[in-house]
């Protein structure tokens, strides 16, 4: 089972960077990496997916290694509402099968 | 758009009787997920339907759970009989071809 491991809490200070890690040594050549992110009584939200190069949206840029075991989210400039369980999943099947989740990332704001 | 609508939104039954959860996806969405997310941890895939065929249910345990999705469009998902350890946040998501999922924000189970 090709897991994904992250660590278990971050703190960041508003307006600050903030530098998510994930490692998925075991992850296969078709998998893509997704992250997802989860406030208190909701469903995830999505934030970001790549399978080899680096990728940046709206709302964060997604880092990957050149050998893909591992990758960083990265939030530009963290604000209060960033606060939340952040998850770091692969998508097999060349992004056809469903999501495997790790345990994620609490992350916690300071003001 | 519409989100993914899951009812309902908390349920709480006795050990050994039954519950069944249901999913409307978004609309023309053809792939849908239910998953289990027990507290603390990430969500676990307990099975992925293509329109309404299944595509995989490997982790579902069949013995208590099934889940169907008639005309490819809402879903249900049923425990019976529920143990303790059923006790989950039961989560539906949907998407179609290559793009992210869209979760609904799920049906919190206890079982007493």
């Amino acid at each position: 089972d090709a897991k994904t491991t992250q660590p278990n809490s971050m703190e960041s200070n508003e307006e600050e960077p903030v530098h998510l890690p994930c490692n998925h040594s075991t992850i296969s050549g078709t998998d893509y990496i997704h992250w997802y992110r989860q406030l208190p009584s909701q469903g995830p939200e999505y934030v970001i997916h790549g399978l080899t190069s680096n990728v940046n949206n709206r709302m964060a840029s997604l880092a990957i290694a050149e050998d893909r075991k591992s990758s960083t989210l990265i939030l530009h400039r963290a604000t209060l509402r960033d606060a939340a369980v952040y998850y770091c999943s692969r998508q097999g099947g060349g992004g056809a099968d469903g999501l495997t989740f790790g345990k994620g990332t609490h992350l916690i704001i300071q003001p | 758009e519409a989100g993914v609508a899951q009812s309902p939104r908390y349920k709480i039954i006795e050990k050994r009787q039954s519950v069944a959860f249901w999913c409307n996806p978004i609309s023309g969405h053809a792939t849908l997920y239910w998953y289990q997310q027990i507290l603390g941890q990430g969500p676990k895939l307990l099975i992925q339907f293509q329109n309404n065929g299944v595509v995989d249910d490997s982790q579902l345990p069949k013995d208590r759970f099934s889940a169907e999705r008639l005309k490819g469009v809402d879903s249900t998902l049923k425990i019976q009989p529920a143990k303790l350890e059923d006790s989950a946040v039961y989560l539906c998501a949907t998407g179609t071809g290559n793009s992210p999922l869209h979760f609904g924000n799920g049906t919190r189970l206890t079982v007493t």
